[in-house]
């Protein structure tokens, strides 16, 4: 089936920093999504990007079909984007969303 | 907005004992999931179904199984509990195929 990874798997910050979170997945995906889970287990849908770039806020997402990979920006950082950030991908021949590993963001004041 | 609710947000049972997870949406969604989330190893699927009495294995199905009698509820069975299913449970929908998916808040099961 398809692999999706996820890099960094953790990743620190001081609050007003930027960073960029990467998913690569080794086939052709129809549906490629990012969630966040805060730290009580929500998991909250972010995009939903297939292709292209979106931007709502602080954060922007690109995907680049053909190269296989998606990225997540997050600008000017805040404690509360703290938590875990989840790609997950669905292949063309696939029926449900598969999930990368994460990455743990925590963002100190 | 979607709201995805699971019938419990922390459940405790005995091994052995016959569990029932619900799950129930309320934007006439074609599609529901259930996956476990464990420290390391990410969300897997456990089932998915795409339409009333209709379900499809996942990655992870030894131990489980699903009912959907309804549209909107989506259950999940762990026929005879044992620790190794110690787990968080996260629900999910979305329209159809290719839509975003949304999550229900997440059972936190503990099987002693």
């Amino acid at each position: 089936g398809i692999q999706v990874e996820q890099s960094p798997p953790d990743l620190i910050l001081q609050e007003g920093a930027n960073s960029t979170l990467r998913c690569n997945f080794s086939d052709s995906v129809n549906n490629l999504q990012w969630f966040h889970q805060n730290p009580w287990g929500q998991l909250i849908n972010l995009f939903y990007i297939p292709s292209g770039t979106k931007q709502n806020g602080r954060l922007s997402a690109t995907t680049v079909a053909t190269e296989r990979y998606s990225s997540l920006y997050i600008s000017s950082s805040q404690t509360t984007d703290s938590g875990v950030y989840f790609c997950a991908v669905e292949s063309q021949a696939g029926t449900a969303l598969i999930f990368g590993k994460g990455t743990t963001l925590s963002v100190s004041s | 907005d979607v709201k995805v609710t699971q019938s419990s947000r922390y459940l405790v049972k005995r091994t052995g004992e016959k569990v029932f997870l619900e799950c129930v949406q309320d934007m006439d969604h074609e599609n529901m999931f259930w996956y476990r989330q464990d420290p390391g190893l990410g969300l897997r699927l456990i089932y998915f179904s795409y339409d009333v009495k209709m379900k499809e294995k996942g990655d992870i199905p030894e131990g489980y199984s699903v009912s959907r009698e309804k549209k909107e509820r989506f259950s999940l069975i762990l026929e005879s509990a044992s620790t190794n299913q110690t787990s968080m449970y996260l629900c999910a929908s979305s329209l159809t195929g290719y839509e975003q998916a949304f999550f229900g808040q997440g059972t936190r099961l503990t099987v002693v």
